[in-house]
């Protein structure tokens, strides 16, 4: 039973060309994150929504964006990829911010 | 200072071996703390939260040390199925989760 969904796991994308990932859960919690990950590094937080409030990390760049529609879906928008956001994009959902994130399989993107 | 450090490792131990791990955080606020395994080219699932008092869990302890900050993690009578990266997280509150790059396990037969 899977309860973090991702889409696509794998997505080649052209320099420049915008690109939406996708997540959706089916545990009914509050929040929602988006990781950035790169080889042999830790995962980066990029932001989280509680509900519908948004937090986006100081760091992350203008070039991400996030949408959550609904409850169970949320969408990683990157406007312009560069070579360096080539990574593996993991979702994850916890029921509130100090307990355990279960994540998705992630998507890995590949830019060239 | 990195927020997080871990040894990178690798580690490399053959099957049965004991194998610590350690973990030191720099934000003496941090609230809770976790012990999640992720296996090469998957997502992270949390092995284990780490208490004051410390916790078990059949192989696997974990241990934290506020005095000092540093949390650790044993895993005794290691298995192959044992191989991932560990990594290190802690909640410092405000929704802020912060991961550590991980420790390479290799459990050879």
């Amino acid at each position: 039973d899977a309860m973090v969904i991702q889409n696509p796991r794998y997505q080649v994308t052209q320099f420049g060309k915008p690109v939406t990932l996708s997540c959706s859960q089916t545990l009914n919690h509050n929040v929602m994150y988006w990781y950035q990950q790169k080889s042999s590094q830790a995962p980066k937080l990029l932001f989280h929504y509680y509900d519908k409030d948004f937090n986006n990390e100081a760091d992350t760049p203008d070039n991400f964006q996030s949408r959550r529609p609904n409850t169970s879906f949320c969408f990683l928008d990157i406007r312009s990829p560069g070579l360096g956001d080539a990574a593996m994009y993991l979702c994850a959902t916890s029921r509130e911010g100090d307990s355990e994130q279960y994540f998705g399989p992630g998507t890995r993107l590949t830019v060239t | 200072r990195k927020e997080v450090e871990q040894d990178p490792g690798p580690f490399n131990v053959p099957e049965g071996a004991t194998v610590a791990f350690n973990c030191t955080y720099s934000n003496s606020a941090s609230q809770s703390f976790f012990w999640y395994r992720q296996d090469c080219r998957k997502e992270p699932k949390l092995l284990m939260s780490v208490y004051s008092s410390g916790n078990e869990d059949g192989r696997f302890t974990a241990q934290l040390n506020r005095a000092s900050q540093y949390i650790s993690l044993l895993i005794r009578d290691s298995k192959l199925s044992d191989s991932a990266t560990y990594l290190c997280v802690l909640y410092t509150g405000g929704f802020k989760t912060i991961f550590g790059a991980g420790t390479r396990l290799f459990v050879k037969a």
